[in-house]
């Protein structure tokens, strides 16, 4: 069974920084590319970073780039989203989410969710 | 960006109604467009990909169709669990983009 799992989440001050891990489990981690999908109180979801499966693509919407950095360590079957200069707007519940190995894109499983609040 | 626009933003319906919600892209974005299930406080599920593929598991009830610009997902006889949030999401390009979802409640 494919299991994701998320932790990191955390309160911090506007300005601050917080690395976001995900535990991959039931697949093999490293055929798949990996996604950050966040969801802030009450609104829809928005698509933050996606990873190839060796890490050498990477992509971001433009509101975190330069600020959030994706990451993953196949050896430990984890992915990671490093994030820094926290702003009000990141408040969110950050989902990981799997991706293709080839092909069609979809995320076809998801985390619970680990939540960040960005106030002071 | 591609902007995804959802219709409607919320509908009211009834056990046994057939539903359907549409999706439409800024530009043509082909067979890119996937479809997501999310229920109250939990994570999405995947139901429909490639516009028209059904996620494995996931009820016959549910199809998908389109493609270029406008989508469509229809629920041909709404059941009591399928009250949720319904998302697209095109994979054409970077960003991925989603829809503003279609809140389904009960009637």
């Amino acid at each position: 069974e494919v299991q994701l799992v998320e932790s990191g989440g955390d309160s911090v001050q506007p300005g601050g920084s917080l690395r976001l891990s995900c535990a991959a489990s039931g697949f093999i981690f490293g055929t798949h590319w990996m996604s950050w999908v966040r969801q802030a109180p009450g609104k829809g979801l928005e698509w933050v970073a996606n990873i190839n499966q060796d890490g050498s693509a990477k992509g971001a919407v433009d509101s975190v780039k330069g600020r959030f950095t994706i990451s993953r360590d196949n050896a430990k079957n984890l992915l990671y989203l490093h994030m820094n200069s926290l702003r009000d707007e990141d408040t969110a519940m950050y989902y990981c989410a799997r991706d293709k190995v080839t092909g069609d894109s979809f995320f076809d499983s998801w985390g619970q969710g680990t939540l960040v609040t960005v106030s002071s | 960006d591609i902007q995804m626009t959802q219709s409607p933003s919320s509908l009211s319906a009834s056990v046994g109604d057939r539903v359907t919600i549409t999706c439409r892209a800024s530009q043509r974005i082909s067979s890119y467009l996937n479809w997501y299930q999310q229920k109250s406080g939990k994570a999405p599920k995947l139901l429909i990909y490639a516009a028209s593929s059904l996620q494995s598991g996931v009820p016959s009830r549910f199809s998908g169709s389109g493609s270029g610009t406008d989508f469509t997902l229809t629920i041909s006889s709404l059941q009591p669990e399928d009250f949720a949030t319904y998302y697209c999401q095109q994979s054409y390009t970077t960003p991925l983009t989603f829809g503003g979802g279609t809140k389904v409640e009960i009637k």
